[in-house]
């Protein structure tokens, strides 16, 4: 299977620090991508990780790790604009992406 | 230039009627897909185009039909619809389908079938 699994929703304060989790299966995969998705909007690219380690842009940050198919998202100093839904998806080998069901960040003041 | 556009933002449709989304980019991106989207829900690939060519239909009913026109124009023709077909239609591009992990998306039509 080439399934993603991530939280359905996250909650954390203003300021803070939030990690959002993804895992996958490992059958055929290239590497994992994170989109932004306010509501109402379109989805936004914010990230790609094809090999191991930390993607950083800005106050957002990317990791994988393939030996334990995991990755996530790091969200820095929260605003509440970042409030939103946020997707892992993973491609796969007809190069289409395979998304996971969402995770609704909820930023509390 | 790194914006996808789409008009109309918003359709409302009757069952009988026919009308096309449009799509356009101009980052010389040569992958484009269509999605359709659900409340609360990822995104679900519909079709994806690669240098102008269809390479998947993901089993999408005949009363959708796209057409690539050229490399920056993308259409998705709407005929007979059904109430279910309600949801959020997104356009998105790619440099090529082997750059799918990156897509810039279009702001979407919001369509309802009545």
């Amino acid at each position: 299977g080439q399934s993603l699994e991530q939280p359905s929703e996250v909650t954390a304060v203003e300021g803070a620090i939030v990690q959002i989790n993804c895992t996958y299966q490992t059958s055929g995969f290239y590497g994992l991508s994170w989109y932004q998705q306010h509501d109402g909007g379109a989805p936004t690219f914010l990230s790609y990780n094809a090999l191991d380690g930390l993607e950083e842009t800005g106050r957002f940050s990317s990791f994988l790790s393939r030996s334990d198919s995991y990755g996530y998202l790091l969200l820095q100093e929260l605003q509440m604009k970042d409030s939103a839904s946020y997707f892992c998806a993973r491609r796969d080998s007809n190069y289409q992406l395979i998304w996971g069901a969402g995770t609704k960040l909820i930023i509390k003041p | 230039d790194t914006e996808v556009t789409q008009t109309p933002k918003h359709l409302v449709m009757g069952m009988t009627n026919k009308k096309s989304l449009k799509c356009e980019q101009h980052m010389g991106h040569r992958a484009m897909y269509w999605y359709k989207q659900k409340a609360k829900k990822p995104p679900e690939l519909m079709f994806v185009y690669s240098y102008e060519k269809l390479s998947i239909n993901e089993s999408v009913p005949s009363r959708f039909s796209p057409e690539c026109p050229n490399s920056s124009l993308l259409n998705l023709h709407l005929h007979a619809l059904q109430p279910e077909d309600s949801a959020l239609y997104l356009c998105a591009s790619s440099p090529a389908t082997s750059a799918s992990y990156e897509q810039y998306f279009g702001p979407g039509t919001r369509l309802t079938v009545t």
